[in-house]
This record gives structure tokens, C-alpha cells and sequence, in this order.
């Protein structure tokens, strides 16, 4: 059965601490995979979409790569507006089903 | 990018009775998605909506249950009949959006009481 697996499932930083996200995979077929940040009573928000093995994108702080295993997502020197909690999630379809991980929720203290 | 907006935000709903989401993008687009999120949970797709035909539902999630239109490229309505607690959730509505991956609305928050 195709699944992502997000950890931890909460991280705890100080300002300025970097730190990783990981979501591991097992996919057939894979697609895409995606991160996503949602903020508490509102809509999951596009980081990134990564298609294959080496790819890395970045977006400020935030750095995701792909491997043939595993996402990771890397804050550097995070914020407190960086609190939230990232979702990953994949699609094995050309149409667009997403799967989604349980998350990890980030809280950075000034 | 696609904008997204979803009505209600929020509803408060007696048991057995059903609920009318809408969701309006401001660009056509061929597939409009349906998700929900329980409490503390992730999302979880419930239906794919294409203009023109029957929504595609995944498993778990039946049409009775959760009814769903698309009269026209830019607008898709998801209906919570008769409602019982256990449908207290998040409803998100979701569009692919070229160059930045699935637009989400910014939900309803559904709770039955």
C-alpha cells in the first residue's frame, strides 16, 4: 500500500534554530511530492512539488529535497512565523489525487 | 495562483440534518477536489468532481452520503446529508493550479451537535 510516513511528529525550536523535517515513502509510481504548511482554521498552503530522485527546490528559509526513500523539508534559522504544521503528501495519478501524511507540527519560540 | 473561496466558513448543525458547501475558483478548471480533516488528523480526499459527469468517490465516502455538483467550470457544491457527530470535520475544496502544485480553500468547520 502506497503511504508517506511524516517525523517527528512535533519539533520544538529556538529562533534561528535549523532543523529537518523527514517524510519517508512507499510509493509505486510516484508522481509527485509535495509540502504543504497550514496554519491553525485555514487551508493547506503550496510550498513545493518535487518529481524526482536529486531534485531541490527553496523557497526563504525553507529547502525540500527528494530522494528514492524520503522528503526532507530543512528550516534555516526559522522564525516564529515559521510555526505551523507541514503536511507532505504524494499523487501516483496524472489527475491529481493527493495523499497526505499526518504532519509535523513546528513551533519556533522567540 | 487560483483563488479559492469556500462558503461557509463555519456552521454549527443539529444531527440529521444536511449542510451545502460551495466552492467558487476565479479561473475554469477541469477538476475541482474535495477533502476532508477530522480533528488532529490529516487530510483525506473525499471526491473528485469533473464538469459534466458523475463525482468519482473515493473509498469509505458514497454519493448519498455526500453529494456533489459542478455545473460549470468554476464552481462545485459538496452536501453533509444527515449529519451525525462523527462529521464534525474540516471540509477543503482543491484545485490543481499550474506552477504551484493544489490551490486549497480555506475550509468549513463543520460541527454537529
Amino acid at each position: 500500500e502506497d503511504q508517506v510516513t511524516q517525523s517527528p511528529e512535533a519539533l520544538r525550536l529556538q529562533e534561528g534554530e535549523s532543523s529537518s523535517l523527514n517524510c519517508s515513502y512507499t510509493v509505486s509510481g510516484l508522481r509527485g511530492l509535495f509540502w504543504y504548511r497550514q496554519d491553525p482554521g485555514k487551508g493547506p498552503e503550496f510550498l513545493f512539488t518535487l518529481y524526482s530522485a536529486g531534485e531541490e527546490k527553496e523557497k526563504e528559509r525553507l529547502k525540500a529535497t527528494l530522494t528514492k526513500k524520503e522528503s526532507f523539508l530543512h528550516i534555516t534559522a526559522p522564525k516564529p512565523e515559521d510555526s505551523a504544521t507541514y503536511l507532505c503528501a504524494f499523487t501516483t495519478d496524472s489527475w491529481g489525487k493527493l495523499q497526505f501524511g499526518s504532519g509535523t507540527q513546528v513551533v519556533v519560540t522567540p | 495562483s487560483a483563488v479559492i473561496s469556500q462558503k461557509p466558513s463555519r456552521d454549527i448543525c443539529q444531527r440529521g440534518t444536511s449542510l451545502t458547501i460551495q466552492c467558487q475558483v476565479d479561473s475554469q478548471v477541469t477538476m475541482m477536489f474535495w477533502y476532508r480533516q477530522q480533528p488532529g488528523q490529516s487530510l483525506t480526499l473525499i471526491a473528485t468532481a469533473n464538469q459534466g459527469s458523475e463525482a468519482t468517490y473515493e473509498s469509505g465516502f458514497v454519493i448519498d452520503k455526500f453529494p456533489i455538483s459542478r455545473p460549470n467550470l468554476t464552481f462545485s457544491t459538496l452536501t453533509v446529508s444527515n449529519m451525525s457527530p462523527e462529521d464534525s470535520s474540516i471540509y477543503l475544496c482543491s484545485v490543481e493550479d499550474r506552477g504551484h502544485g493544489y490551490t486549497f480553500g480555506s475550509g468549513t468547520r463543520l460541527t454537529v451537535v
